[in-house]
């Protein structure tokens, strides 16, 4: 079944710079790949998602990068706010329906005021 | 339109003792997943249904977890009986046919003593 390596597990940030989450697949198939948002005590929504037919996805100060040769892809938010601070999971999924979803381990970022 | 409910939001139980979960997915969301979320960990899927179908639940401990989904929309996640391992955040997620999106539910968080 898909493996999704997610790293760091934890990150912190000044407010203002940049933080980068990277996460790894490894099945071939998977062709869609989500990025969760998860506040503490609060349900994951999705904040960004890339399909494999694209290398790169913005959405104002959230990006998101795919390697499929690699199988790698990456969260990048830049000019960080306080309200950023949050678990992140990253996730991939299989063809034919989006349907199983795994997703990664989680990544919880701090944003220092 | 509603998102997805859950209940109850917190339960406490001795050890060997049953607990059942609900959720009431999206209307109209044919797919309904439940998850199980440990402190600090990414979501780990017990079951997923396609309408009134269980069609992957190779994660789902069996022996003691039983999950049914009639009439394809609410859904309801049984332990019996509860182990203190069990402690954890269950999830339940929902998703169209026709985009790859999961809308979680705020969780049933469970405590075992």
């Amino acid at each position: 079944g898909e493996n999704v390596e997610q790293h760091p597990s934890t990150l912190s940030v000044q407010e203002g710079d940049s933080a980068v989450i990277k996460c790894t697949y490894s099945d071939s198939a998977s062709n869609y790949f989500p990025w969760y948002k998860q506040e503490l005590g609060k349900r994951p929504q999705l904040i960004i998602d890339i399909r494999s037919n694209v290398g790169e996805k913005k959405d104002q100060r959230i990006a998101v990068t795919l390697n499929k040769t690699a199988k790698h892809f990456s969260l990048h938010i830049t000019e960080t706010q306080p309200e950023d601070s949050a678990v992140y999971f990253c996730a991939a999924s299989n063809s034919g329906g989006y349907q199983k979803v795994t997703f990664g381990t989680g990544t919880k970022l701090q944003v220092i005021p | 339109e509603a998102g997805v409910v859950q209940s109850p939001r917190y339960k406490i139980i001795e050890k060997k003792q049953p607990v059942a979960f609900w959720c009431n997915p999206i209307s109209g969301h044919n797919t309904l997943y439940w998850y199980l979320q440990n402190l600090g960990q990414g979501p780990e899927l017990l079951i997923r249904y396609e309408n009134e179908e269980a069609v992957d639940d190779s994660q789902l401990p069996k022996d003691r977890f039983s999950a049914e989904r009639l009439k394809g929309v609410d859904s309801t996640l049984k332990i019996q009986p509860a182990e203190l391992g069990d402690s954890a955040v269950y999830l339940c997620a929902s998703r169209r046919d026709t985009t790859g999106e999961l809308f979680f539910g705020e969780g049933s968080r469970l405590t075992v003593l």
